[in-house]
């Protein structure tokens, strides 16, 4: 069965304390692995995709890697700002677009 | 960028009565469009997969007669929460892929989300 489990559940952090999020998965054929950005209240916003072991991607403070089980977000020197839940989910080659989601992991960056 | 909308953002209503959702793809045609329900701390759970022009796909466990989906346009899927109850009450959120963008690069476009409380 497809899985993504995310730790840690919460994450408290000092503005400028660099940090990771991580995100195990299992999935029969990886087609995709996505991280999303989820304020309160709001629908999650894409952040990036990964595809294959190895790879990375990086977008301001935030930086993503991919291994063959599991997925880093690194976070450096975070802002106040960058408060939020964010969500890893990946799709399995089989079974359409259906997209597993992960419980998230709620950052709290502290001023 | 791809957007999505999805009305009301927040909705009332009383136990017994039926409430609908609407996700509109703003600026492409989404053939397939999804629809999750959220539970405070918890992540997305998909309830079903919309496609239009044909029935939704439910996901196990999720009652087709409670919550009626229909995507008659390439523009708009509805989820119709029917005969509502406070365990329904939840965060309703929808997204859809545009189908134009190369597979999964993008990840998936979600609406604002729909707060419904049931009293």
């Amino acid at each position: 069965e497809d899985q993504v489990t995310q730790s840690p559940e919460a994450l408290r952090l000092q503005e400028g304390e660099s940090s990771s999020l991580n995100c195990s998965y299992t999935v029969s054929g990886l087609r995709g692995l996505f991280w999303y950005r989820q304020d309160p209240g709001k629908g999650p916003e894409f952040l990036f995709t990964l595809y294959s072991a190895g790879e990375e991607k990086e977008k301001e403070r935030l930086k993503a890697t991919l291994t063959k089980k599991e997925s880093f977000l690194h976070i450096t020197a975070p802002k106040p700002e960058d408060s939020a839940t964010y969500l890893c989910a990946v799709q399995a080659r089989t079974g359409g677009f259906k997209t597993i989601f992960g419980a998230g992991t709620r950052l709290f960056v502290k001023a | 960028g791809a957007v999505v909308s999805q009305h009301p953002s927040w909705v009332i209503c009383k136990s017994g009565t039926s409430v609908k959702i609407e996700c509109r793809s703003l600026d492409f045609q989404a053939t397939t469009m999804f629809w999750y329900r959220q539970f405070p701390k918890q992540s997305l759970m998909l309830m079903a997969t919309s496609n239009e022009g044909s029935k939704a796909t439910y996901e196990q466990g999720v009652e087709k007669d409670k919550f009626l989906i229909n995507h008659a346009s390439l523009t708009l899927s509805t989820l119709t929460v029917t005969s509502a109850h406070p365990e329904d009450s939840s965060f309703y959120i929808c997204s859809a892929r545009d189908p134009d963008r190369a597979e999964a690069n993008y990840g998936y476009t979600f609406g604002s989300g729909t707060r419904l409380t049931v009293v």
